[in-house]
């Protein structure tokens, strides 16, 4: 079975300009979180999504980023325009329906932005 | 709010000593608590999770962490340390099942020969 996969492992970017990052969850896992680490500092949640609805997007930054999952499949984190202080490892997460207590993780996306 | 400090950023152990990784937390209703490890170039993997049946909870690769309830604490130990538990180790609590994690800062872990 294919675990957690996110694209691309690396990005670097310039300030100002778009990213967006994708995440592919287990198959026939119905809840996706993103979550940011940002460097020296802890892993923060940014939001969850069961299905294709986002339940909890408490921990988005700003109106920068965008999360979507068209369809309840793969999910994309977009990030428009990215300034510095958004790099950081964005690490995807998984998990099926009634079994939430333990998520399956992507080895995530290094971003930075110069 | 819940919050978790992990004692240590760096914790340096020679191989076949105790491995011991302190995590203290706060949660205003019983918390669920994880460990997670990252191993480099991995995404963080589940090593034992706390859900209210036994205190005392054992995890894989001969891990296990005890919960204190008086002292709010989810400390990880291993007797003896292996060269392959290089790695980064965190602490987590969540309200419930499903719900967000709230993560520690991280510990890394160096063993030396």
């Amino acid at each position: 079975e294919a675990g957690v996969t996110q694209f691309p492992s690396h990005s670097v970017i310039e300030k100002g300009q778009t990213v967006t990052l994708r995440c592919d969850p287990i198959s026939g896992h119905d809840n996706l979180y993103w979550y940011r680490r940002v460097m020296g500092k802890e892993i923060k949640f940014l939001l969850h999504f069961v299905k294709e609805s986002k339940q909890d997007e408490s921990g988005m930054p700003n109106n920068r980023f965008l999360a979507e999952r068209t369809g309840g499949t793969y999910s994309t984190l977009k990030v428009q325009p990215a300034e510095l202080e958004d790099s950081g490892v964005y690490f995807c997460a998984s998990s099926p329906t009634g079994k939430g207590e333990k998520l399956f993780f992507g080895s995530g996306t290094q971003l930075s932005v110069l | 709010a819940q919050s978790v400090t992990q004692l240590g950023s760096h914790v340096s152990v020679s191989e076949g000593a105790l491995v011991l990784l302190r995590c203290n937390y706060s949660s205003s209703v019983p918390p669920y608590l994880f460990w997670y490890v990252q191993y480099p170039n991995q995404g963080l993997q589940l090593l034992l999770k706390y859900t209210s049946a036994a205190t005392l909870v054992k995890g894989i690769n001969g891990f296990e962490a005890e919960f204190k309830k008086s002292e709010t604490s989810f400390h990880l130990t291993k007797p003896s340390a292996h060269m392959s538990d290089a790695a980064e180790y965190f602490c987590a609590v969540s309200k419930a099942a499903g719900n967000k994690l709230t993560f520690g800062g991280g510990t890394r872990v160096l063993v030396k020969p």
